[in-house]
């Protein structure tokens, strides 16, 4: 069974910093490219980053690039993400999810079942 | 920045066939996706690559394709249908997501 395993979130201060983890299990980690999203509470969905199956190649979005740095280790099955000069339209549920290439494109399945980061003070 | 453009609310009742669309320019060339996202769950890729469905999607999900509009279509809705349905695309190496589309099925 696939299973994507997000840690990390919590309450932080505007400014502060936080790193998230995503343990994944039931594929073969090392031969997907992954991603972040979030979603604001009450909110829809944003792409935050993407990253490659080797890591040597990273995505942002544009509201984090320059704060936000992904990573990934693969000998460990886990993605992370690490989150800088936090702001409070940061609060969101942060979502791993697998990236599946093909034909030029791709898209994410499945999902990891979130964790939330607040920032306020 | 490329935008995704969905209706914010859609009604159906059950038994009944549903479409929700997405425009973007040149969407057709973005092989754009469906996600599924019910109340206090994870969202669920339903539709990739504009028309195929994972396995484990019903067949009454189907997706297709017009130029600059994506259509995601359920046919014979159920109530366990009822849920946000996002459109996604990626552009310059960057992901898209619509607004998303709330379902409704009365």
């Amino acid at each position: 069974e696939v299973q994507l395993l997000e840690s990390g979130g919590g309450l932080v201060q505007p400014g502060g910093s936080l790193r998230l983890s995503c343990v994944v299990s039931g594929f073969t980690f090392s031969a997907y490219a992954m991603s972040w999203v979030r979603q604001a509470p009450g909110k829809g969905l944003e792409w935050v980053s993407s990253i490659s199956v080797g890591g040597g190649t990273t995505y942002y979005a544009d509201s984090v690039k320059g704060r936000f740095t992904i990573s990934r280790d693969n000998s460990k099955n886990t993605l992370y993400l690490q989150m800088n000069s936090l702001r409070a339209e940061d609060t969101a549920v942060y979502y791993c999810a697998k990236t599946i290439e093909g034909g030029g494109h791709s898209w994410f399945d499945p999902w990891g079942q979130g964790t939330l980061v607040t920032v306020s003070s | 920045s490329y935008e995704l453009t969905q209706p914010p609310s859609v009604s159906v009742s059950p038994g009944q066939t549903v479409s929700i669309t997405c425009s973007g320019d040149k969407l057709g060339d973005k092989y754009g996706c469906w996600y599924q996202q019910k109340p206090g769950q994870s969202p669920v890729l339903v539709i990739y690559q504009h028309t195929k469905r994972p396995s484990g999607i019903p067949e009454r999900f189907s997706g297709s394709n017009s130029g600059n509009t994506a259509t995601l279509t359920i046919s014979g809705t159920r109530t366990m249908d009822e849920a946000d349905y996002y459109c996604q695309a990626w552009d310059s190496s960057t992901g898209v997501f619509g607004g998303g589309t709330k379902l409704t099925v009365l």
